[in-house]
């Protein structure tokens, strides 16, 4: 059963604290994805890793960074958290073009 | 420059009715299009998707209908139920293993 893994659920930080999310897939694929999803704006690309320690920045990186030294886990920093990252940050896991999401976590920052 | 554009962003369709979900796109040279949905507090899933050698995909009450020459497609659901009220997204391909996501139709099915 082809599973992407999200944890925690929901997080409530304040302003200043680190955060870290954490990602799983079963499925050995090499390429994951990192993604924010605020209302009216869709999916937006935060990073994507290629596979172990090959990461790259997407669409609005600044304010995170990632980590990936295992295949199947792909974790999400914020240091010094901000008020506006607030969102729902969701993980996906690839083989080529069909992505495979999880079910995401909800970070409320104070 | 947004790649991927949705219409409308919210639709309310009647059960039993036919739902028109619109997309175009900027880059001529985007060659798979997946439409994923998401219903609330999960993860978007893929629905159906088409490459761009094709005009039309299928799959159950589920249509993509793709114009390659003026860069449009459009999912259309027939029979509409109140399970398919949920966000579709649209998104393109390129490479790179990189999808460019449309912001989404939210899609309300009365019963």
């Amino acid at each position: 059963d082809m599973k992407v893994t999200q944890m925690p659920r929901y997080l409530i930080k304040r302003m200043g604290e680190n955060v870290l999310l954490e990602c799983g897939q079963d499925m050995s694929h090499e390429t994951m994805y990192w993604y924010r999803q605020d209302p009216g704006l869709g999916l937006q690309l935060i990073y994507i890793s290629y596979d172990v320690d090959s990461n790259s920045e997407g669409d609005i990186p600044k304010g995170y960074r990632v980590s990936r030294k295992k295949r199947e886990h792909f974790s999400l920093i914020l240091d010094s958290a901000k008020t506006n990252q607030t969102s729902v940050y969701f993980c996906a896991s690839s083989l080529s073009a069909e992505q495979y999401f999880g079910p995401g976590t909800r970070l409320t920052v104070l | 420059q947004q790649q991927v554009r949705q219409s409308p962003q919210s639709l309310t369709v009647w059960e039993g009715e036919t739902a028109i979900l619109n997309c175009s796109y900027e880059d001529s040279t985007f060659n798979y299009f997946p439409w994923y949905q998401q219903f609330p507090g999960e993860g978007p899933a893929l629905l159906i998707s088409i490459r761009s050698v094709s005009d039309k995909k299928e799959d159950g009450r589920f249509t993509i209908f793709f114009n390659k020459r003026e860069k449009k497609l459009s999912l259309h659901i027939t029979d509409s139920q109140p399970g398919d009220s949920a966000t579709y997204f649209c998104a393109a391909f390129l490479n790179y293993n990189v999808l460019y996501f449309g912001s989404g139709t939210k899609l309300t099915v009365e019963p």
